[in-house]
């Protein structure tokens, strides 16, 4: 299976401020994706993070909120910006299993907003 | 969009007896439809998942079936242990790509 790290594990801000989660893969990856999970809910897909092009949001994210960027096959990087409490969340990133239709996800980064 | 509906949200058994999560999909496109273990704290790990081309999968105590007419699949855990307790959650997706993930289901295993 793939190893997948990210940064920070968690993190307390301020409202109004920003923060960059990191996700590390340690295999070439085409298509990453970053989630939402809200306190006791289920994961909603953010954005789909392909290496040389624009992030692909679901509808309810928009870039301005969650930019993303994807420099090369193995890393990742999800911002939240302009933070507000409505925003604290475990994110995951995940993978694919190479030459499969499983995903693999990294251990989630816990921000808390106040 | 897909959309994935997930029953029941929370789910008690008794030690030994047999536990049934049930999905529904909307999007007849979707032809991959995994399950996910999460615990307390941890990430999802995949515990099972099926293809659309398959009527049922099994895995020791754990099983998957797929009616793709109806649209609906669903968990069975036989035995069940208290370490079984988790939130499981379904989903489908379309060859891979995104996944689209049911509410989830809070099981709790009484000893």
């Amino acid at each position: 299976s793939a190893v997948i790290s990210q940064k920070p594990s968690r993190d307390i801000c301020q409202r109004g401020t920003s923060l960059t989660i990191q996700c590390q893969v340690d295999s070439q990856v085409t298509m990453m994706f970053w989630y939402r999970q809200q306190p006791g809910q289920s994961l909603t897909l953010i954005a789909t993070a392909n290496q040389g092009s624009e992030a692909t949001y679901e509808s309810g994210f928009v870039i301005d909120k969650f930019p993303i960027s994807r420099p090369n096959l193995t890393f990742s990087t999800l911002t939240v910006s302009n933070m507000s409490p409505e925003d604290s969340s475990i994110y995951l990133c995940s993978v694919p299993k190479q030459g499969t239709e499983t995903q693999y996800f990294g251990p989630g980064t816990r921000l808390l907003v106040l | 969009g897909e959309n994935v509906e997930q029953h029941p949200s929370t789910l008690s058994v008794q030690e030994g007896d047999s536990a049934v999560i049930k999905c529904t999909y909307s999007d007849s496109a979707s032809n991959y439809f995994p399950w996910y273990k999460q615990e307390l704290g941890k990430r999802p790990q995949l515990i099972i998942d099926i293809r659309s081309n398959v009527g049922e999968k099994k895995d020791q105590r754990i099983a998957v079936t797929l009616n793709k007419t109806a649209k609906h699949f669903s968990l069975h855990i036989t035995e069940t242990q208290p370490e079984d307790s988790a939130v499981y959650f379904c989903a489908a997706s379309f060859t891979g790509n995104q996944f689209y993930f049911g509410t989830g289901t809070s099981l709790t295993v009484i000893p």
